[in-house]
């Protein structure tokens, strides 16, 4: 069974500083999706970036970038230029076939 | 297109009592996903349509959880008998067949008096 670990529960920066949220993962697939989402103070989750594991190339989003290296299991998620309005709950999740995994999550919260 | 709708957004009950929450996918998405969230934690995958079959379901769901999607358009989710343990988010989300993203729905708070 896949697994997917967030190792920080929460985190802080200051506001326009970079911050890295780290996830390990756990699977014997060869191909597979990764994604990050974001989930606000009592608002809905939405995607924030996904990579297909097949792809060498990191996934990037304007300020959202990920660092992915399939030999360790790792998908590090970098915010740049962090805003008041990251502050939120991110979930890593792990997608194959209709198998879908989430992390327990990282609180970030950026500081004004 | 308003993205994935749920309904009540939140729901309290008292114990023993039977509840049903509705999710209302993106119109051209064929596969729709329920997951219950507890608090603190990441979505928990309860229960999976392809149109109007269910094709997988979680041991999570026991016999008191029944799902259905009728028409292959809308789900409803039912608790019969709720337990206090029931409280948490359940949250749907819907995905078309050409991508391997879900987009979710704001999700239904359940707690159980």
């Amino acid at each position: 069974a896949q697994t997917v670990t967030q190792s920080q529960p929460e985190m802080s920066v200051q506001e326009a500083e970079t911050v890295t949220l780290s996830c390990t993962y756990d699977t014997s697939e060869n191909n597979y999706y990764l994604f990050w989402y974001k989930q606000p103070p009592s608002r809905q989750m939405i995607l924030v970036i996904r990579q297909e594991a097949y792809k060498q190339q990191n996934a990037t989003e304007n300020r959202f970038s990920v660092n992915f290296q399939k030999a360790a299991k790792s998908f590090s998620l970098k915010i740049s230029d962090s805003q008041l309005g990251d502050t939120a709950m991110y979930f890593c999740a792990f997608m194959r076939g209709q198998n879908f995994v989430f992390g327990p999550g990282t609180r970030l919260s950026v500081l004004p | 297109d308003t993205g994935v709708s749920q309904d009540p957004r939140h729901k309290i009950t008292k114990r023993g009592q039977n509840v049903t929450f509705r999710c209302d996918p993106i119109s051209e998405h064929n596969r729709l996903y329920w997951y219950r969230q507890t608090l603190g934690q990441g979505p928990e995958f309860l229960t999976y349509f392809q149109n109007e079959a269910q094709l997988e379901k979680s041991r999570l769901l026991s016999d008191r959880f029944s799902a259905e999607r009728p028409k292959g358009s809308f789900s409803t989710l039912e608790i019969q008998r709720t337990e206090q343990g029931d409280s948490a988010m359940y949250l749907c989300a819907s995905r078309d067949l050409h991508t391997d993203t879900q987009y979710f729905g704001p999700g239904t708070r359940l707690t159980v008096l």
